[in-house]
């Protein structure tokens, strides 16, 4: 069964950092794109980062390009999203996601687990 | 990277067919075949239901499906049931190698 399982998320204050983790199982994981989605609280969807398989291509959306850095480590099949110099307008629920298709980065859309909580993150003073 | 234009609600009844537009630009839409669609009900996390514009994965009925002309995006709900209402957001792969989404539509069956 293929599982992904965000953890690290909490309250932080503006300006500083939190280390987001999704571990997952499953699949082969080396194959797969993946990303990192948020949706703050009765808003939509917006795609935040994404890393191709290979892990030599990373991507963001404007708003937290500079601020928050995507990693993925193959050996321990877990995904990361560093959020340094964080903003109010950070809070939102983080999904991991993976890519539908193997070898193929965000072009053929996103796969979010069904049973997946996402890992909330509060930027509050 | 702006979001991409849904209409906020639209509604239909048991049976009937409604459509959702998706607009972007020659950077999005318009410039690649690589729309995606997206339910999501309350509560629980988006479901991938259309991919490269009409493709549905696995276990997706056939009653949805998907186009596209120029810049717009749209995806089609057919026979209508009361289980398809949620939310609705589009995505497009951009010219800048990054994932892009639209605004989201909440579906209503009347």
């Amino acid at each position: 069964e293929v599982r992904l399982v965000e953890s690290g998320g909490g309250v932080i204050r503006p300006g500083g950092s939190l280390r987001l983790s999704c571990v997952t199982s499953g699949f082969s994981f080396a194959n797969y794109g993946l990303s990192w989605v948020r949706q703050a609280p009765g808003r939509g969807l917006e795609w935040v980062s994404g890393i191709s398989y290979g892990g030599d291509t990373t991507g963001y959306a404007d708003s937290v390009k500079g601020r928050f850095t995507i990693s993925r480590d193959n050996a321990k099949n877990s995904l990361f999203l560093e959020m340094d110099s964080v903003r109010v307008e950070d809070t939102a629920l983080y999904f991991c996601a993976r890519d539908y298709s193997t070898f193929e980065w965000l072009v053929k859309g996103i796969w979010f687990d069904p049973r997946g909580q996402g890992t909330p993150v509060t930027v509050s003073s | 990277q702006s979001v991409l234009t849904q209409p906020a609600s639209v509604s239909g009844s048991p049976g009937q067919s409604i459509t959702i537009t998706c607009t972007g630009t020659h950077t999005d839409v318009g410039g690649f075949q690589y729309v995606s669609w997206y339910q999501q009900h309350p509560g629980t996390v988006p479901k991938l239901i259309i991919y490269e514009v009409t493709n549905r994965p696995s276990g997706i009925s056939s009653r949805f499906s998907g186009s596209k002309s120029g810049n717009t995006a749209s995806l089609t709900i057919s026979a209508l049931q009361a289980e398809d209402e949620a939310d609705y957001f589009c995505s497009s792969f951009t010219s800048y190698a990054t994932l892009v989404f639209g605004g989201g539509t909440s579906l209503t069956v009347l």
